[in-house]
């Protein structure tokens, strides 16, 4: 499969607990995005990087949350001490810098207990 | 920031009937206009998109046009099939903010057969 791809695509957690999901874009793609889905509503923009760049976080993104990309190729989005609140699908797209169209994973959906 | 809208949330139409779904969009640098078709437990597909030097576009079925006066655009769905059942997201971006996609809220299209 050479489409973008996420891990795990289902994690359930207690409140306060860290969790960690993964994004490994398509192959060639340097620009990768993630977002926030809640059940009704569109996505929700979080952050993106350019290669291992993190060039802008939305004020979504409240401290708890954390993404890298270290070598510009797959990336992780980490929430510390998650909340309730956090339960959502977590969506990640990329493409290549350039160019409009973003391809999305099937994203990680969450649920805080 | 940019605000999307879209209208209506829910759209029931026959097999064989025509389905429009309207979004108006606040951010006169927006200039990128694509569609998505999220099926359920599915990621968001990109079904088309439109530049803003275009008035309009088609791709078999389906076609998007574009009045960037009014700052909104639609999507038209032409001899709907069961399989067009899903939900369909617009969103707006601009080459200034990097491409990053402000969503509409969706519209839950159903195809009755």
């Amino acid at each position: 499969d050479t489409g973008v791809s996420q891990n795990p695509r289902h994690k359930i957690t207690k409140r306060g607990q860290n969790v960690t999901f993964r994004c490994d874009p398509i192959s060639e793609h340097n620009r990768l995005y993630w977002y926030r889905q809640t059940l009704g509503q569109g996505p929700e923009f979080l952050t993106y990087f350019q290669n291992e760049a993190q060039l802008e976080k939305s004020r979504l993104l409240s401290d708890r949350f954390s993404a890298e990309r270290p070598k510009g190729s797959f990336s992780t989005l980490e929430i510390q001490r998650t909340e309730q609140g956090d339960s959502a699908m977590y969506l990640c797209a990329s493409s290549l810098a350039g160019y409009n169209e973003q391809f999305f994973g099937p994203g990680t959906r969450l649920t805080v207990l | 920031g940019e605000n999307v809208e879209q209208h209506p949330s829910t759209l029931s139409v026959q097999e064989g009937d025509s389905a429009v779904i309207k979004c108006t969009y606040s951010d006169s640098a927006s200039n990128y206009f694509p569609w998505y078709k999220q099926e359920l437990g599915k990621r968001p597909q990109l079904i088309i998109d439109i530049r803003s030097n275009v008035g309009e576009k088609k791709d078999q079925r389906i076609a998007v046009t574009l009045n960037k006066t009014a700052k909104h655009f639609s999507l038209h769905i032409t001899e709907t099939q069961p399989e067009d059942s899903a939900v369909y997201f617009c969103a707006a971006s601009s080459w200034s903010n990097d491409y990053k996609l402000s969503f509409g809220a969706g519209t839950t299209v159903t195809v009755r057969a």
